[in-house]
């Protein structure tokens, strides 16, 4: 079993939909959660953190922990074209230490 | 906000040569940074660890001696890509950690290595 599991989609939905990506993981020693986005041929820009359980919220975007069932979880409202990207779940353990990602999953987003 | 500069952002070579790609901190001091490669429609896969003034860590199967890291100074680190081979195209990027005590990583943009 992979550490972090993430289905690579794809996943295509209409402008203005609810977009729900997540993620599994296996290791319980993982406290900081996050979610990157990666346009094509560029590297991954951070989205949301989270430290430990709990929701984040940053407008559009959600992100959930439940440390209790290993799952993570993003929620786009009101997606747009412009989110058409592939979202990557990353977590660590302490900190300091490197990030280990999921396959990223790839969302299309049409207008 | 910070910034991670990665150069070159693509870069053509013939089997056999030796690629540097540079990697700095540009607003930041970073003591550690970590080099990934990514496959197409593949995940982010953790190369090495790099630390200032020490020996960057590896992870298992990565070939030290073939994927030279250097971290010289406290905003750059370089990955040199030795007796390139076809098999080691791939896409390079570097990440350093921004907050002290997190483990919020700002990337570069990557570069796209192609060995003919």
């Amino acid at each position: 079993q992979k550490e972090v599991e993430q289905d690579p989609g794809p996943l295509s939905v209409p402008e203005g939909a609810i977009v729900s990506l997540n993620c599994t993981y296996s290791n319980s020693a993982f406290q900081y959660f996050m979610w990157y986005r990666q346009y094509s041929r560029k590297g991954p820009e951070l989205l949301m953190y989270t430290y430990s359980s709990g929701n984040k919220e940053d407008g559009r975007f959600t992100a959930q922990v439940d440390k209790s069932s290993k799952y993570i979880s993003l929620f786009i409202r009101d997606s747009q074209p412009s989110d058409s990207a592939t979202y990557l779940c990353a977590m660590s353990g302490q900190a300091g230490t490197a990030l280990i990602f999921g396959k990223g999953t790839t969302l299309s987003v049409s207008s | 906000g910070a910034v991670v500069s990665q150069h070159p952002s693509r870069v053509i070579c013939k089997s056999g040569t030796s690629v540097k790609i540079e990697c700095r901190s540009l607003d930041f001091q970073a003591t550690t940074m970590f080099w990934y490669r990514q496959f197409p429609k593949q995940s982010l896969m953790l190369m090495a660890t790099s630390n200032e003034g020490s020996k960057a860590t590896y992870e298992q199967g990565v070939e030290k001696d073939k994927f030279l890291i250097n971290h010289a100074s406290l905003t750059l680190s370089t990955l040199t890509v030795t007796s390139a081979h076809p098999e080691d195209s791939s896409f390079y990027i570097c990440s350093a950690s921004v907050r002290s005590g997190a483990n919020v990583l700002t990337f570069g943009a990557g570069s796209r290595l192609t060995v003919l």
